[in-house]
Order: C-alpha cells, then structure tokens, then sequence
C-alpha cells in the first residue's frame, strides 16, 4: 500500500526548461516536506507545509518553488533548471500533533538529470 | 549548517558480525531518529529516540543516546545482507518540525 508516491520516478528536463515534480500521500499528515539529494550526501530540505502554511529554508535557491494545492498533493516546480540542480527530489510527510514532531514517511525519489 | 556527523563513513562487515555507527551533533535536541536508505531509493524510518530516552531496541536494532557527549549509536546485530544500504540520523530540536540530516554511514554486509 503505497503511503508517499512520487511521479515521475525519473525524470530528464533540458537547461533552462521548467520542470514540475509531484508528490502525494495516502497518509493525511498535515507536514510535507521537499528534500534535494545530491550523490552520497545528506538530505537537504528545501521548504515544508505545515498544513497551507509554507515554510521556506534560507538557503533554498528562489529557482525553487512549492505549491499544496491540498493535503494530498504537494508540488516541487523548478522554474530554471541548471546543471547543478540534477540530483534525487525526495517528499515526505509527517504528522505534527501538538508541537510533536513524528518520524517522517519519505516516498521513492525522483532521480532528475539536466542535460 | 549539518548538524550531525556520522561515523565511520563506510564501514564493510562480514554477515552475521554486528555494525555500530555513531553520530554526533552540535546543539540540544527533543529526539533523534534513524534512516536507512537502499540505494537510489527513498528513507525508511528505523527508530527513534527521545532526549529524555538512554537506549531503544527494535528487533535487531540498538540504539543508545548520550545527551552529555552528543551522540548516538546504533547496532545493528547478526547482520544480513539485505542490510546494506546507508544509514542516517536525524534530529530534531526545540519546537522545529524539520529535521537535519546527518552525513550518513554506508553500510555494505558480505554474504
């Protein structure tokens, strides 16, 4: 039973050419969060929702952009690709109940390459 | 800035010996979690533990935490094959929702 799904699974976009990456979940947290993970390193988070409330990191380039349209769905859109952007996109949810922080669910990835 | 660094940065075991990764971190944290992740595929939650919490166990998985030092380990016992894949740990801390990723330990168990 799929709880994190993330479309496409692998993705290739030109330079320049924007690209939209989709996550959803079957799980109804309230907490969704983007992650860039590039070649054995660490999960970067790039911003989060905390229901419709959208919480940026201050390193997150403004290339970057999110959209929850509702619980379900939460989009990661690039509006200029470069070539250092080619990395795993990786979604995950959480629950967040009064001020608790709970384990994150993390879908598959999307593997994006720049060409 | 990466709040956890994790150690060794590979390590490589025989199956059926047992593996212990350590993390470090800098600042105060409400818990600490664990990840393993199989190659070019998402995380997968493994445990976590609370500050307040000194050692965990889940199945085949020992996790101890030293709020003192600012570290945790984790054992993983009689390890398989099917154990490969990278490790992480995670904090949290105060009221953040996010967590901040540690630089992982790859792990490779030989048949």
């Amino acid at each position: 039973d799929a709880m994190v799904i993330q479309n496409p699974r692998y993705q290739v976009t030109q330079f320049g050419k924007p690209v939209t990456l989709s996550c959803s979940q079957t799980l109804n947290h309230n907490v969704m969060y983007w992650y860039q993970q590039k070649s054995s390193q660490a999960p970067k988070l790039l911003f989060h929702y905390y229901d419709k409330d959208f919480n940026n990191e201050a390193d997150t380039p403004d290339n970057f952009q999110s959209r929850r349209p509702n619980t379900s769905f939460c989009f990661l859109d690039i509006r200029s690709p470069g070539l250092g952007d080619a990395a795993m996109y990786l979604c995950a949810t959480s629950r967040d109940h009064s001020g608790a922080a709970y384990e994150q669910y993390f879908g598959p990835g999307t593997r994006l390459t720049v060409t | 800035s990466q709040q956890g660094e994790e150690d060794p940065q590979a390590l490589s075991i025989q199956e059926g010996e047992n593996a212990t990764m350590n993390c470090s971190y800098k600042t105060s944290i409400n818990n600490l979690q664990w990840y393993r992740q199989n190659s070019g595929r998402g995380l997968v939650h493994l445990i976590l533990i609370r500050s307040n919490e000194r050692e965990k166990h889940s199945g085949r998985l020992r996790v101890t935490l030293d709020t003192s030092k600012k570290s945790s380990s984790l054992l993983i016992t009689a390890s398989r094959a099917a154990d490969t894949a990278s490790y992480f740990c995670a904090t949290r801390s105060g009221s953040a929702r996010q967590l901040t990723f540690g630089s992982g330990t790859q792990l490779t168990v030989l048949p």
